[in-house]
């Protein structure tokens, strides 16, 4: 199980907004400064949508939005559209010999 | 444009070794760290490997420490993983990505490639 806990599954309708969560659970995660989200879409590579816990790669819709309170980290989906539908990952470094982690994933269903 | 085109993969049995390369093209390979990502059939993403742009330092996964070594040849912009050992469970997509900053944020991957190990 990861020290990245998030939820399996979340869901919303078009033009809704939906937050993705990511709890640290291990003391391994100390700091949880180098936070990002990634979303992967079926069969594709993962496309950085997030980092530095708030950051927007160029290119990247402002749509998306991060934010961090404490030992969670949430990515915002606002205006939720069809082509949002994906797995979206957060990734964080640890203080571990494993220098990076990822969650769990969360399935994004956009009904 | 930047392009990472990983190959490389294929069917082996427990035990044995494989080498991936991923060639980069399109920004200046040297100047950024690298890392290799893998993703299990249906699973999520698991963080295997990186390494600096010079190729000074290395870091690993605790799964692959010991069997798994990355490296990079800048005069040729290819990032290699030499796979030794391996096991079942390193049955993945394995994906190169270009670091942002230090090794933390991977900004572009490519498209993957399958190592299956079985018997």
């Amino acid at each position: 199980q990861s020290a990245l806990t998030q939820p399996a599954s979340v869901s919303g309708s078009p033009g809704q907004s939906i937050t993705i969560s990511c709890t640290a659970t291990s003391s391994d995660i100390v700091g949880y400064n180098y936070v990002s989200w990634y979303q992967q879409h079926p069969g594709k590579a993962p496309k950085l949508m997030i980092y530095d816990v708030s950051r927007r790669p160029s290119g990247v819709s402002n749509r998306f939005s991060g934010s961090k309170s404490g030992n969670t980290a949430s990515l915002t989906i606002s205006g939720l559209q069809a082509e949002d539908e994906a797995d979206y990952y957060c990734s964080s470094e640890t203080s571990s010999s494993t220098f990076v982690l990822f969650g769990g994933g969360t399935k994004l269903t956009v009904l | 444009e930047v392009q990472l085109l990983e190959s490389g993969g294929g069917l082996l049995q427990p035990g044995g070794s494989l080498r991936l390369s991923c060639a980069a093209s399109g920004f200046a390979f040297s100047s950024y760290a690298m890392t290799w990502v893998r993703q299990a059939p249906g699973k999520g993403l698991e963080w295997v490997s990186a390494i600096i742009g010079s190729g000074g330092s290395t870091y690993y996964a605790d799964s692959v420490k010991g069997r798994f070594t990355i490296s990079r040849d800048n005069s040729k912009n290819t990032l290699y993983l030499q796979m030794n050992s391996l096991r079942a469970e390193d049955t993945a997509v394995y994906y190169c990505a270009k670091a942002i900053v230090g090794i933390y944020y991977f900004d572009y991957w490519g498209q993957g490639t399958l190592v299956t190990v079985s018997s």
